[in-house]
């Protein structure tokens, strides 16, 4: 069936470096795209989205990347901080929204 | 505040109680949407509300589940007869046409 997954189930930093995090998709229908933070004990926190007629799409310090050829999303985050430290999700929208097992991404001092 | 809010945000019940969750979304969000999260997965999809109507339901909601949206604001999830396996994370979510979704913290439900 139609599935969302990423790469890498963990993910450690230095602080100031930057981040990362893969996202594939199989659902070549879905059209929007989302990435979400999930702190500790709190909901998912919208960071940024992308619609599939893009291909990049940058907010603050954060940068979505959309290959719909191999059906690839990745999140880029520019000088990463202890703040970042989270599981980050992808989510994408065809039928419904699915989302992914998530990528703990964890910053060291 | 102005975000999604979930209430209870913990919930523990002994196996067979029936329970409830309210969710207060985003004013002016006519989308509502209610997830099932356990721990180390991403969000299951459960139902979605657009106003008052409840346009789709996943087929992990069983007829156990139930969710109502009665003036198209406030929503609730009603569990009966709950179950070990219901333990988890009951996420809502709202949003506008097009727009993404905005999640609350979620109501952590533990059957003992």
């Amino acid at each position: 069936g139609e599935s969302v997954g990423l790469h890498l189930p963990t993910l450690s930093v230095q602080e100031g470096d930057n981040s990362i995090i893969n996202c594939a998709y199989s659902n070549s229908a879905s059209d929007y795209f989302i990435w979400y933070k999930q702190e500790s004990g709190k909901g998912p926190q919208f960071i940024i989205d992308i619609r599939s007629n893009m291909d990049k799409r940058q907010g603050q310090r954060v940068t979505v990347l959309l290959n719909k050829t191999v059906k690839h999303l990745s999140l880029q985050i520019a000088a990463t901080q202890p703040g970042d430290s989270a599981v980050y999700f992808c989510a994408e929208r065809g039928n419904d929204m699915r989302f992914g097992a998530g990528t703990r991404l964890t910053v060291k001092p | 505040d102005t975000g999604v809010s979930q209430d209870p945000r913990h919930k523990i019940t002994k196996r067979g109680q029936n329970v409830t969750f309210r969710c207060d979304p985003i004013s002016e969000h006519n989308r509502l949407y209610w997830y099932r999260q356990t721990l180390g997965q991403g969000p299951e999809f459960l139902t979605y509300f657009q106003n008052e109507a409840q346009l789709e339901k996943s087929r992990l909601l069983s007829d156990r589940f139930s969710a109502e949206r009665p003036k198209g604001s406030f929503s609730t999830l009603e569990i009966q007869r709950t179950e070990q396996g219901d333990s988890a994370m009951y996420l809502c979510a709202s949003s506008r046409r097009g727009q993404p979704q905005h999640f609350g913290d979620g109501t952590r439900l533990s059957i003992l």
